[in-house]
């Protein structure tokens, strides 16, 4: 049902590297948001959007940033990647108000 | 601000078991509320959802109804199975930020 795609699905990298997580969505929605899942499974609003060239910075302080050129595409980038920034990165969509969100399948970063 | 608070897991049942994971909420003006599942290595999906008092969401044999008395809605299932081993979340939404609020997971696990 989902058409919100991540890419890399797995990724392992080196410290300092600088990285770009993927996220496209093919259902036109307005609202895009980034979390970051730590491995006691709670999830951490990192980065949302509410449209084309509006970002706003989520409830856990994060350094990555991010853009919202287009509608549909809702990259992540990591200047410089370090261990600390090793776990599972979540984009999701939505439309309107109250309405649910879609999920991609994640990005799991690894930073050696 | 808004919150939701979620019994912690992990919780593990027999196959046909009845389950129960409790979630409160704090939240002003009528939220939606929501449950996710999380399968082993994937994105979040919805389970069922509610957007007003009383009402009930239901899915797969799970089900859920809002109470504003007591501002819970509770995640049952008569009888669960094998399959239902995922992690569960309870969300609402924001109204006045479109942010979504998630609980911190509760861990399901079915045994055979």
């Amino acid at each position: 049902e989902a058409d919100i795609y991540q890419t890399p699905r797995y990724l392992v990298i080196g410290t300092g590297k600088k990285i770009t997580l993927e996220c496209s969505q093919t259902m036109g929605h307005d609202k895009m948001y980034w979390y970051q899942q730590d491995p006691g499974m709670e999830l951490h609003l990192i980065h949302y959007s509410y449209g084309v060239n509006s970002t706003e910075k989520g409830d856990l302080s994060s350094e990555s940033t991010v853009s919202r050129i287009r509608t549909e595409h809702f990259p992540l980038t990591l200047e410089s990647a370090r261990p600390s920034h090793t776990s599972q990165y979540l984009c999701a969509s939505s439309w309107g108000t109250n309405e649910k969100l879609f999920f991609g399948s994640g990005t799991q970063l690894s930073v050696l | 601000g808004n919150s939701v608070t979620q019994m912690e897991g992990p919780v593990t049942l027999s196959e046909e078991a009845f389950l129960t994971i409790n979630c409160t909420y704090t939240a002003t003006g009528y939220p939606s509320l929501f449950w996710y599942v999380q399968y082993p290595g994937e994105g979040l999906q919805l389970l069922l959802k509610a957007t007003k008092a009383d009402d009930k969401g239901s899915n797969k044999g799970f089900e859920a109804t809002y109470r504003k008395e007591t501002t819970s809605f509770h995640l049952e299932k008569g009888s669960v199975q094998v399959s239902d081993s995922a992690v569960y979340f309870c969300a609402l939404s924001d109204l006045g930020t479109y942010k979504y609020i998630f609980g911190t997971g509760t861990r399901l696990k079915v045994l055979a």
